[in-house]
């Protein structure tokens, strides 16, 4: 099983450019969740989907949105990067959005 | 107010030593307890769950205060690869979302 994995391991975006980053997971998980960690900041909730076709806002959801099409994807879309949105974002999974969560390795976004 | 707030560190200690730190959270409600470990540029994993009664693992111990609002982890006998970033996790009963904390870094020297 590969777990959560996340696509592109790192990118770098100019400001206004827009993308998306790419999460899946391989283990039949109802939840999954975008997270952002800045340094001193600790991991903040961009947005979470509890199951497949439903999502909502996390703490930090404006910039950003989320699409959960089928079960074991969930996309995060940059509308218009803004240099504010350099960070390392990381997906996770969850069986039931219990406290045991699986991490992809992470998505490293430098915006100019 | 942070909702999980922790000392940042970083607590050098040497292979052996025993070293151990807080967190508090803030939101009474809380009902799960969890330390992640991050090593350097990789991403959380879960280490153990905290239980209302203390829980060891191996090495590990977990503590929890509900009147205080703490909870701790305890590192017996140190080994270099205990080196990383300790994650204080808080969950609420009736929420999907983890609050997580910035992170205790722990360094093992030789």
């Amino acid at each position: 099983n590969a777990g959560v994995t996340q696509t592109p391991k790192f990118q770098v975006l100019k400001t206004g450019q827009s993308m998306t980053l790419q999460c899946a997971q391989d283990m039949n998980h109802n939840s999954m969740y975008w997270y952002r960690q800045d340094p001193g900041m600790g991991l903040r909730l961009i947005y979470y989907s509890a199951s497949e076709g439903t999502t909502d806002k996390g703490e930090v959801p404006d910039g950003y949105n989320v699409s959960r099409l089928k079960k074991q994807n969930f996309l995060l879309g940059l509308e218009s990067a803004a240099p504010s949105q350099t960070s390392v974002y990381f997906c996770a999974s969850s069986y039931e959005g219990g406290g045991t969560q699986y991490f992809g390795p992470g998505t490293r976004l430098l915006v100019l | 107010r942070k909702e999980v707030e922790q000392d940042p560190g970083p607590f050098n200690v040497p292979e052996g030593a025993t070293v151990a730190f807080n967190c508090t959270y803030s939101n009474s409600a809380s009902q799960s307890f969890f330390w992640y470990r991050q090593d350097c540029r990789k991403e959380p994993k879960l280490l153990m769950s905290v239980y209302s009664s203390g829980n060891e693992d191996g090495r590990f111990t977990a503590q929890l205060n509900r009147a205080s609002q703490y909870i701790s982890l305890l590192i017996r006998d140190s080994k270099l690869s205990d080196s990383a970033t300790y994650l204080c996790v808080v969950k609420s009963s009736n929420d999907y979302k983890l609050s997580f904390g910035a992170g205790t870094t722990v360094t093992v020297r030789a």
